[in-house]
């Protein structure tokens, strides 16, 4: 089946910092979301970008489709962007969503 | 709009016994998918289903299976609990397969088997 690599694992940054997490892909997808899981577990949408770019306020995220990766942005990091970030991907966009294992992610005041 | 509802939250069995949870989907979802995520194995897909239908499943053992009732709302079951079936268990709804940003989850069931 299709892998997705997260890097890094694990992420550490003091508030205000920008950041850059990736997502790798073994095989062309029609789906490919991002999420944030709290420390809840409450997993939240952030993106839907099977391809093309996307911002939404401090965050975006780019999907290059043809080389098979993403990329989610955080800017000027805020203690509550502490998590996990997970990349799922969905080859045949039948809701059958493969992730990654995650990066997560430490903001520090 | 009410979002994904799932129930219990926490639930602690004993081996050999059975589990059902419960997904309640945002309205108008007719699709719901479960996830079994651990610390080993991470986030694991194990069954997709729309209009009462099962579409996909994951490579998980015949004792995990599911059904969905006419209102969309979905159970998932486990039988014969081993200790390693201790996880949080995740459902997302959306309206159909790859909607454009229509993937929810709910806030899981955390299941401990002793």
């Amino acid at each position: 089946g299709i892998q997705v690599e997260q890097s890094p694992p694990d992420l550490i940054l003091q508030e205000g910092a920008n950041s850059t997490l990736r997502c790798n892909f073994s095989d062309s997808v029609n789906n490919l979301q991002w999420f944030h899981q709290n420390p809840w577990g409450q997993l939240i949408n952030l993106f839907y970008i099977p391809s093309g770019t996307k911002q939404n306020g401090r965050l975006s995220a780019t999907t290059v489709a043809t080389e098979r990766y993403s990329l989610l942005y955080i800017s000027s990091s805020q203690t509550t962007d502490s998590g996990v970030y997970f990349c799922a991907v969905d080859r045949w966009n039948n809701n059958d969503m493969r992730f990654g294992a995650g990066t997560r992610l430490t903001v520090k005041p | 709009k009410a979002g994904v509802t799932q129930t219990p939250r926490y639930l602690i069995k004993t081996r050999g016994q059975q589990v059902t949870l419960s997904c309640s989907p945002i309205s108008g979802h007719r699709s719901v998918s479960w996830y079994q995520q651990t610390p080993g194995q991470g986030l694991q897909f194990l069954f997709e289903y729309f209009s009462e239908t099962q579409r996909n499943k994951g490579n998980f053992p015949g004792r995990f299976s599911g059904r969905q009732f006419s209102n969309s709302r979905s159970e998932m079951n486990v039988s014969t609990l081993e200790l390693g079936d201790s996880a949080l268990y995740l459902c997302a709804s959306s309206i159909q397969q790859g909607a454009d940003g229509g993937y929810t989850f709910g806030s899981g069931t955390r299941l401990t088997v002793v």
